[in-house]
């Protein structure tokens, strides 16, 4: 199994652009979620799907979109980026809400 | 909201030192994950523990669960440069959603 995939690994992106994140896993899970982590912030919740069809925010869902149309994948849609996107992403996935994460290697992201 | 407060903030030891992680919540703890992440890299699920007295071992590292204290203590036995890293405990429950203490930085001298 790959686990928890992420591309792209680095992105650079001027203000203003959009772009999407992929996310995929191939382990079955029902629950997937995205995560931002920025320093002396921690990680915060983005969104999170329990399932297929199936999607919910976050903690900080301002600025970010997401859909779940299969079990495998869970994009996640920049729609206009800012600066204060500037961050590293994390997507991960668990058997159910109830069980362990298990995540991706992360996606850097610099917005200018 | 339940918060999570993890000692020592950061903590350096000569390689073959025994070490521990505590992680304090300010509210009934019924369960943790622990959660090691290395620079640059994704986060890497080293146990979980569902109740209150609950002990777990993987390798050098142990966990265990005090309920009454609302506490957990993850110890390092003989560490070595691979333990190296940030350590990060989170409570069970939220439904999936993983609230993170601010972790515990591990440098880890040869």
């Amino acid at each position: 199994n790959a686990g928890v995939t992420q591309t792209p690994k680095f992105q650079v992106l001027k203000t203003g652009q959009s772009m999407t994140l992929q996310c995929a896993q191939d382990m079955n899970h029902e629950y997937m979620s995205w995560y931002r982590q920025d320093p002396g912030m921690g990680l915060r919740l983005i969104h999170y799907s329990v399932g297929a069809g199936i999607t919910d925010q976050g903690e900080v869902p301002n600025g970010y979109n997401v859909s779940r149309s299969t079990t495998e994948d869970f994009p996640l849609r920049l729609l206009s980026a800012a600066p204060s996107q500037t961050s590293v992403y994390f997507c991960a996935s668990s058997y159910s809400q109830g069980h362990e994460q298990y995540f991706g290697p992360g996606t850097r992201l610099t917005v200018t | 909201s339940q918060e999570l407060e993890q000692s020592p903030q950061s903590l350096i030891v000569q390689e073959g030192k025994n070490l521990t992680i505590n992680c304090t919540s300010s509210k009934t703890l019924y369960g943790l994950y622990w959660y090691k992440q290395k620079y640059g890299e994704g986060l890497i699920f080293l146990m979980m523990l569902q109740k209150g007295g609950e002990e777990k071992s993987h390798e050098k590292i142990t966990a265990k669960l005090d309920e009454k204290k609302q506490q957990s203590s993850l110890h390092i036995t003989a560490s070595q440069p691979s333990h190296a890293g940030i350590y990060l405990c989170a409570p069970t429950g939220n439904t999936g959603k993983l609230i993170f203490g601010q972790g515990t930085t591990l440098q880890v001298k040869p």
